[in-house]
């Protein structure tokens, strides 16, 4: 079936502007999380979401970052006055349900760049 | 909070070599250890898993790992590499909690 998708796969902004990243999960996952995979910091989780709960916030750097998650499937990362420190490989992952023995399965990506 | 190390960020071999790449993490608990790959222009795709049971775990493409609790160590092996296994490489660790762990990634060049 289908994998994890993401739009869109590049986006160049300028600093300060606002921008919004989507990911569409894997039919039927409950779970879903996002990451971000940049040069000097690695591969970060940012938040994740699971069923109706609240979600876990824990990873998001500032405030400037926000994500939500409709109808428990299609997500949006959202990312105010973006600075250049924010450009990175945004990343989107999902799985049948949270917990210890479920996999994730990861999208291809967002590549932002602010300039 | 768990860390995840691999000590290797770099690591050139040529072709038919074999391969072992080192990941070290930290928590006391219960863990479930996964390695990555990410080829060029690709996305993450995972290689192996262990969540219990034999600690040798085999993967896709003739990798395997070896889970030593002992040490909190999860190396990834393989015997011969290809050229087509240029990749970057990553160590994950699941914890309490959901999210993945990841180490900084071992950048490999396998040279033909």
């Amino acid at each position: 079936g289908a994998g994890v998708s993401q739009s869109p796969s590049n986006k160049v902004t300028e600093k300060g502007k606002d921008v919004e990243l989507r990911c569409d999960p894997i039919s039927g996952h409950t779970a879903l999380y996002w990451y971000r995979q940049s040069l000097g910091q690695g591969l970060e989780f940012l938040i994740y979401f699971q069923g109706n709960s609240a979600p876990d916030k824990s990873g998001l750097p500032s405030d400037r970052f926000s994500a939500e998650r409709t109808g428990g499937s299609v997500s949006t990362l959202t990312i105010q006055r973006t600075q250049q420190e924010d450009s990175a490989v945004y990343l989107c992952a999902s799985s049948s349900r949270a917990g210890l023995y479920y996999e994730q399965y990861f999208g291809p990506g967002t590549r932002l760049t602010v300039t | 909070a768990q860390s995840v190390s691999q000590h290797n960020h770099h690591v050139i071999l040529s072709e038919a070599a074999s391969l072992e790449l080192g990941c070290n993490y930290s928590y006391g608990g219960t863990v479930n250890l996964f390695w990555y790959v990410q080829y060029p222009g690709q996305h993450l795709q995972l290689l192996l898993k262990y969540f219990s049971g034999d600690p040798l775990v085999k993967g896709i493409k003739g990798f395997e790992a070896e889970f030593i609790k002992s040490k909190f160590s999860f190396n990834l092996r393989k015997p011969s590499v290809q050229w087509s296994e240029t990749a970057e490489y990553f160590c994950a660790v699941k914890a309490a909690g959901n999210k993945l762990t990841f180490g900084g990634g071992t950048r490999v060049l396998v040279k033909p």
